[in-house]
């Protein structure tokens, strides 16, 4: 069964500085998504990056960017100058052409620290 | 604003009573889904719609029922709450049928019951 492992249930980085947000997955499928998710005290689920597993490039979205190392089944999400607006919970998924669903980890929490 | 739209933003139940949760979308999106969220839990799906006259159950259906009205609309029902069910639902949706795990969903902004 497919599954999505977040191992840092909080976190917290300096205002300006990067962090580093693990993920990893297991699954046996070869043809599939991974995402991150953003969950901002407002409650809304904003979709902040996501990687094709065929695509070795990793995926950028201005400060955000991905380290996707398939053999490992690791997809970590770097934020780098960290500010205010970045305090969140963050949610890895994983999707797959078998099932039109998609899952998710139990979250980190990213805390900013001015 | 173009998007998914759902009400109640809050409600507080009485065991044993009934509700339905409204979701609207705008977007002329194929496909859509029910999360639940709880802290520690991520999300988890309860049922979704790959198109419009097609319901199918997730990974923690029981104890509640869908209905996909027409493209724009897809409601969740509890029958009955159980205290169990209090917890942050997310409607959201995906604009190829079948294709919601390549693009990802649009959410709507959650509804948080609580059932006392």
């Amino acid at each position: 069964a497919q599954t999505v492992t977040q191992s840092q249930p909080e976190m917290s980085v300096q205002e300006a500085e990067t962090v580093t947000l693990s993920c990893t997955y297991d699954t046996s499928e070869s043809d599939y998504y991974l995402f991150w998710y953003k969950q901002p005290p407002s409650r809304q689920m904003i979709l902040v990056i996501r990687q094709e597993a065929y695509k070795q490039q990793n995926a950028t979205e201005n400060r955000f960017s991905v380290n996707f190392q398939k053999a490992a089944k690791s997809f970590s999400l770097k934020i780098s100058d960290s500010q205010l607006g970045d305090a969140a919970m963050y949610f890895c998924a994983y999707g797959w052409n078998r099932d039109d669903k998609i899952i998710f980890g139990k979250g980190t929490r990213l805390h900013i620290l001015p | 604003n173009a998007g998914v739209t759902q009400t109640p933003k809050f409600q507080v139940l009485k065991t044993g009573q009934s509700m339905t949760l409204q979701c609207a979308q705008d977007m002329n999106h194929n496909s859509m889904y029910w999360y639940r969220q709880d802290p520690g839990m991520g999300l988890r799906l309860i049922y979704y719609s790959a198109s419009e006259g097609t319901t199918d159950k997730g990974e923690v259906p029981n104890g509640y029922n869908v209905s996909r009205l027409n493209k724009r609309e897809f409601s969740l029902r509890l029958e009955s709450a159980a205290p169990s069910q209090t917890s942050v639902y997310f409607c959201a949706s995906s604009e190829l049928a079948g294709a919601g795990w390549v693009y990802g969903y649009t959410f709507g902004s959650g509804t948080r019951l609580t059932v006392v």
